[in-house]
């Protein structure tokens, strides 16, 4: 069954630094989020992306953040200048055109900012 | 404002039928999902209303009144496995492919021999 992957499954940085977290949505999908849930919250949307351009962003999703699809498989989100607060689990997903375009989930990557 | 209300945690015995309400107040509505998600990894769908009435897929259903804001989901004859986090989520109706999920914090089930 297809299914979305995120590379890396844990990321560990300094404050301050750069960060790319990587996600490869299921093939035949066309809309790609990104969510985050920091220990203990509730998931946060932060981006959607469709038709090589971001649909909607949240208030979170603010100058520090980018995302990007450099080819036909993957999705990025780069963190500019991380701060502790960014410490979370940030989720991929992607949806298709079916009757609910229910979105499928990444594992997650894990952020950790020192 | 966006609400959406969920107990944070439940109790069952395993064989039981438990019932997880969902109650929403947003400013639009594109369909409501039911996500299950166990402690560390991704959230994984479970059922999708967009019309009033039931859902059935397997053990698992789903109602939805959209009058009152207000959804469960009903989970029968448990199993251990069945303990996780379930997270009730509101898709936003927004102009273009606005399609985001406004999501509840979740309510923790733990089911007992």
């Amino acid at each position: 069954e297809p299914e979305v992957t995120q590379t890396p499954s844990h990321q560990v940085t300094q404050m301050g630094q750069e960060v790319i977290l990587r996600c490869v949505p299921i093939s035949n999908h066309l809309y790609f989020y990104w969510y985050r849930q920091i220990l203990g919250q509730k998931v946060e949307f932060l981006v959607s992306f469709y038709n090589n351009e971001i649909s909607e962003k949240s208030e979170i999703f603010d100058d520090q953040f980018s995302v990007e699809r450099p080819d036909g498989s993957n999705f990025t989100l780069k963190i500019r200048s991380t701060k502790l607060e960014d410490s979370a689990m940030y989720f991929c997903a992607s949806s298709g055109q079916g009757r609910g375009n229910e979105q499928f989930f990444g594992p997650g990557t894990r952020l950790t900012v020192l | 404002g966006q609400n959406i209300d969920q107990p944070t945690e439940m109790t069952a015995t395993e064989g039981a039928i438990v019932q997880i309400n969902c109650t929403y107040q947003t400013s639009g509505f594109n369909g409501l999902f039911w996500y299950q998600q166990h402690a560390g990894e991704a959230p994984t769908f479970l059922s999708y209303n967009v019309l009033d009435g039931l859902e059935e897929k397997g053990r698992f259903s789903s109602f939805l009144s959209r009058s009152k804001g207000y959804s469960y989901l009903l989970l029968k004859e448990l199993q251990m496995k069945d303990s996780a986090s379930y997270l009730c989520a509101v898709r936003d109706r927004g102009g273009g492919n606005n399609r985001k999920l406004i999501w509840g914090l979740g309510t923790s089930l733990a089911v007992n021999p």
